[in-house]
């Protein structure tokens, strides 16, 4: 499995927008990426997935960069429940986790 | 449905002593794994499985059983437990594992596990 590389931490300001990025060099051509996150005391819960184009879903939007060596999580107005820990992983057939994106959001 | 249902949520273990945690999903999922987290780290995968009968190891695997015998359950088992081992443990479950998960995860609540 492809392995994934995020910043340790960022910051936002509350109703801002946040772009999470992740680098995945390795990731083969048939690899899913995933996005996760996980809040305080809690187990993680999936956010969004895709393969090649940009998706959108009610949480998140993903930017897969054309050569899909990284992608970008954005969240596009942060709110204070969204301060989480935000995982990236390119998945073969088992998923594993590096060690997340600790988002800090500011009222 | 339940969705990812652990049991138990707290232990305590003496070192030595054995013990299965128990991992269950009711949504028809092929693949299931388990994880460990330690305080203020990410998760590690110990062992998974893309189907009944199927098994394989992760990345942290020593010292860890699994079997599949049924789509539905998953238990973990802790063989001779160690300080080493205490960490909060989750179970995920995912519908589609080939050739790639191209499915969401759902992952359990976590139990809580302290060997002394």
């Amino acid at each position: 499995d492809a392995k994934t590389t995020q910043p340790n931490s960022m910051e936002s300001n509350e109703e801002e927008p946040v772009h999470l990025p992740c680098n995945h060099s390795t990731i083969s051509g048939t690899d899913y990426i995933h996005w996760y996150r996980q809040l305080p005391s809690q187990g993680p819960e999936y956010v969004i997935h895709g393969l090649t184009s940009n998706v959108n879903n009610r949480m998140a939007s993903l930017a897969i960069a054309e050569d899909r060596k990284s992608s970008t999580l954005i969240l596009h107005r942060a709110t204070l429940r969204d301060a989480a820990v935000y995982y990236c992983t390119s998945s073969g057939d088992m998923l594993t986790f590096g060690g997340g994106t600790r988002l800090m959001v500011k009222p | 449905n339940a969705g990812v249902t652990q049991t138990p949520k707290f232990q305590v273990l003496k070192t030595g002593q054995s013990m299965t945690l128990q991992c269950a999903q009711d949504m028809n999922h092929e693949y299931m794994s388990w994880y460990r987290q330690d305080p203020g780290m990410g998760l590690r995968l110990i062992h998974y499985s893309v189907g009944a009968g199927i098994t394989d190891q992760g990345e942290v695997p020593n010292g860890y059983n699994v079997s599949r015998s049924t789509t539905e359950d998953f238990p973990l088992r802790l063989l001779s437990a160690a300080p080493s081992q205490t960490s909060v443990y989750f179970c995920a479950s995912s519908y589609s594992a080939y050739p790639t998960l191209s499915t969401e995860a759902f992952f359990g609540q976590g139990t809580r596990l302290t060997v002394v």
